[in-house]
């Protein structure tokens, strides 16, 4: 299958930081990229979908302004979290999708705790 | 988004097939049956889907019901490295891939 990376894997911040969080398609155009959120032993929640060069469509519940998604090209997505607090850390997971809908890859994850 | 069912938990002896349930009976027809598979602290990975026709490919089979109200995926040999949560998920066309709970598969020695 097509590959998805994220950088980075694994990031520690103080509470009240930002972070960027890099999703990267490495061998196909993602028309669509998808950011999801997983809690301990949990199921992963999409948090929001993003189209090439358009503005994000956040689910209900994600605050658009503490969850910065940039969807510049059509291999580059980057999640930031702005003001991070200690109860968004989280496993953060890319997925990307390119024109067959069927097709759809995901990252490794970034592990992200705010302390 | 159609319902699923899934058993929480399984396991399953090394070497033998896995056979792992899932009950979609409000499926629509323009929807696929997707399945993913997600090792600890891993993405999910791809495994299989099908609409209405079994499907093999190199990690698995996909045995869809006539009435597509549930489908089974079958691990042929399973190995320790198959450990991990199943989830099916129905999805048509460009519609999101929303995960459910799953199944936690684990490979006994």
């Amino acid at each position: 299958g097509a590959v998805v990376s994220q950088h980075p894997s694994r990031v520690i911040c103080k509470s009240g930081t930002s972070v960027k969080i890099e999703c990267r398609s490495l061998d196909f155009q993602a028309t669509t990229m998808f950011w999801y959120r997983q809690f301990p032993k949990k199921s992963l929640m999409l948090m929001a979908t993003s189209n090439e060069g358009s503005k994000a469509t956040y689910e209900q519940g994600v605050e658009k302004d503490k969850f910065l998604i940039n969807h510049a090209s059509l291999t580059l997505s980057t999640l930031t979290v702005t003001s991070a607090h200690p109860e968004d850390s989280s496993f953060y997971i890319c997925s990307a999708r390119g024109d067959r809908a069927y097709e759809q890859y995901f990252g490794p994850g970034t592990r992200l705790t705010v302390t | 988004d159609a319902k699923t069912t899934q058993p929480p938990s399984m396991d399953c002896a090394e070497g033998r097939a896995a056979n792992l349930p899932c009950n979609h009976s409000t499926i629509s027809g323009n929807e696929y049956v997707y399945w993913y598979r997600q090792i600890h602290s891993q993405g999910p990975q791809y495994i299989i889907h099908g609409l209405k026709n079994n499907e093999t490919n190199e990690m698995a089979s996909l045995i869809i019901t006539e009435d597509r109200k549930s489908s089974t995926l079958i691990l042929p040999h399973a190995t320790l490295r198959d450990t991990a949560v199943y989830y099916c998920i129905p999805r048509g066309g460009n519609e999101k891939l929303t995960f459910g709970t799953g199944t936690r598969l684990t490979i006994i020695p």
